[in-house]
């Protein structure tokens, strides 16, 4: 498909296991976002990559979070040790890193800590 | 730092009737404001945009918007809405061209018959 991929789209996990929320952004899009929409709330800034590196991941809650995109195209977000509150919709965004003012975002993955 | 302020969590509107939903930012830089729209079960889709130039913006499907700098507010407008406007819909910001968005709680618009 043409637009960003967010796999898995639901998951259910138990406190303290770890997670994987895999995204495939649009081809060609050099820029990717990871945001976390709680219920209720607009989405927050995680971490963003421009190429393979994190240029900017300031809003990683704790070091129970990490992400990678090795390629510069796929990314994954990472939760060790989950817990309860980390239960949310885990959304990823990209662009072409030109000024387009424009994130295209997928439909997100919904985590849930049991 | 910036921060975001939509001023309603929901809105209801009967069909047809006009609607402006509000948005206030804070910010000690310039700023970039974006309007995205949330269809239920689906992601996030860009409404309008103002980056530079004129403070009044026109998005997709009817909406505008305008950039008022003294007052910080960037609030959405539609002169008629329809039942398929129905969604949530955000508010962002961001300093510069990275797009690392601060987004507003969201605003629940429902259009009634």
């Amino acid at each position: 498909g043409a637009g960003v991929s967010q796999t898995p789209s639901n998951k259910v996990t138990e406190k303290g296991k770890y997670v994987e929320l895999r995204c495939d952004p649009i081809s060609g899009h050099t820029a990717l976002y990871w945001y976390r929409q709680s219920l209720g709330q607009g989405p927050e800034f995680l971490i963003y990559f421009q190429g393979t590196g994190a240029a900017d991941d300031s809003g990683l809650p704790n070091d129970r979070f990490f992400a990678v995109r090795p390629e510069g195209s796929v990314s994954t977000l990472k939760i060790q040790r989950t817990e309860r509150g980390d239960s949310a919709v885990y959304l990823c965004a990209s662009t072409a890193g030109t000024n387009t003012g424009e994130l295209f975002f997928g439909e997100g993955s919904r985590l849930t800590v049991l | 730092a910036q921060s975001v302020t939509q001023l309603d969590s929901q809105v209801p509107v009967f069909e047809e009737a006009p609607v402006e939903l509000r948005c206030n930012y804070s910010s000690s830089v310039s700023v970039y404001l974006f309007w995205y729209v949330q269809y239920p079960n689906q992601g996030l889709q860009l409404l309008l945009k103002y980056l530079s130039g004129s403070t009044l913006v026109k998005g997709i499907n009817g909406f505008e918007a305008e950039f008022n700098k003294s007052q910080t507010s960037f609030h959405l407008r539609k002169p008629s809405v329809h039942i398929s406007d129905t969604a949530e819909y955000f508010c962002a910001v961001s300093r510069g061209s990275n797009y690392k968005l601060t987004f507003g709680k969201g605003t629940l618009l429902t259009v009634n018959p």
